[in-house]
């Protein structure tokens, strides 16, 4: 099984600061087929689904601020915010595809407040 | 613009079947995969399952033997069955579309089940 790790728990950061948050697979995300990275951000509001952020470890969903980015590759991503605003308060989760057969995991979370 | 919704009872006794479904609007079930996942209260997100347009499926390993997901393609509704409830089955559960790269970019507002006698 593919075990994910976020770092740290949570976290406080000052509003226009910037946040960083870790992700660590057991198993590489990277596929040699097409050089991409399975590896997904969410973010998620109390009371509210997850709302994706970031696809294949480092493109943006449609309409995402730019402050969100993502990096990494095989087993270790990074999500950044890079200038905290008071609507980005919510637990951001990582996850990863895999397609022998097709299955998904996530981290436990990290929950981002402000200081 | 897909958009789905959860529907099924609230609350289920431990040892029946917790069953759900999710409708889907502004899009064609057999045009996507679709996933089931699940978050106990305070706890993280745990994919359940997964099904094709070609009615492929695939479960999470830890709870295959009691897991069961099928498309109605008439109603444009999926639906999940979890046999043999109990009390750690509590949870919001959510439907989701995968978007094809692994990812859902879609997800439903979500339905709490709680088990309890």
């Amino acid at each position: 099984d593919i075990v994910m790790t976020q770092s740290p728990d949570s976290l406080a950061v000052s509003l226009g600061e910037r946040a960083t948050i870790n992700c660590k697979s057991s198993q590489s995300a990277l596929y040699s087929s097409n050089n991409k990275n399975y590896l997904s951000w969410y973010q998620q509001k109390p009371g509210q689904p997850p709302k994706l952020l970031i696809y294949w470890a480092s493109t943006r969903e449609s309409g995402v601020p730019d402050r969100f980015s993502g990096s990494g590759s095989e087993t270790d991503f990074t999500l950044t915010i890079s200038s905290l605003q008071a609507e980005d308060v919510a637990v951001y989760y990582c996850q990863q595809y895999y397609s022998t057969p097709p299955g998904w995991t996530f981290g436990q979370g990290t929950k981002v407040e402000i200081k | 613009q897909v958009q789905l919704q959860e529907s099924g009872p609230g609350l289920v006794k431990p040892s029946e079947t917790l069953s759900l479904t999710c409708t889907v609007s502004g899009g064609s079930i057999s045009s996507y995969y679709w996933s089931w996942i699940r978050q106990p209260p305070g706890k993280r997100l745990e994919w359940i399952g997964y099904i094709s347009y070609g009615w492929s499926t695939n479960y999470n390993p830890s709870l295959k033997s009691r897991v069961s997901i099928s498309l109605d393609t008439s109603k444009n509704q999926l639906s999940l069955k979890v046999t043999s409830v109990i009390a750690a089955d509590t949870a919001i559960y959510y439907c989701a579309k995968e978007n094809g790269v692994g990812a859902f970019d879609i997800w439903g507002q979500g339905t709490l089940v709680t088990v309890s006698a």
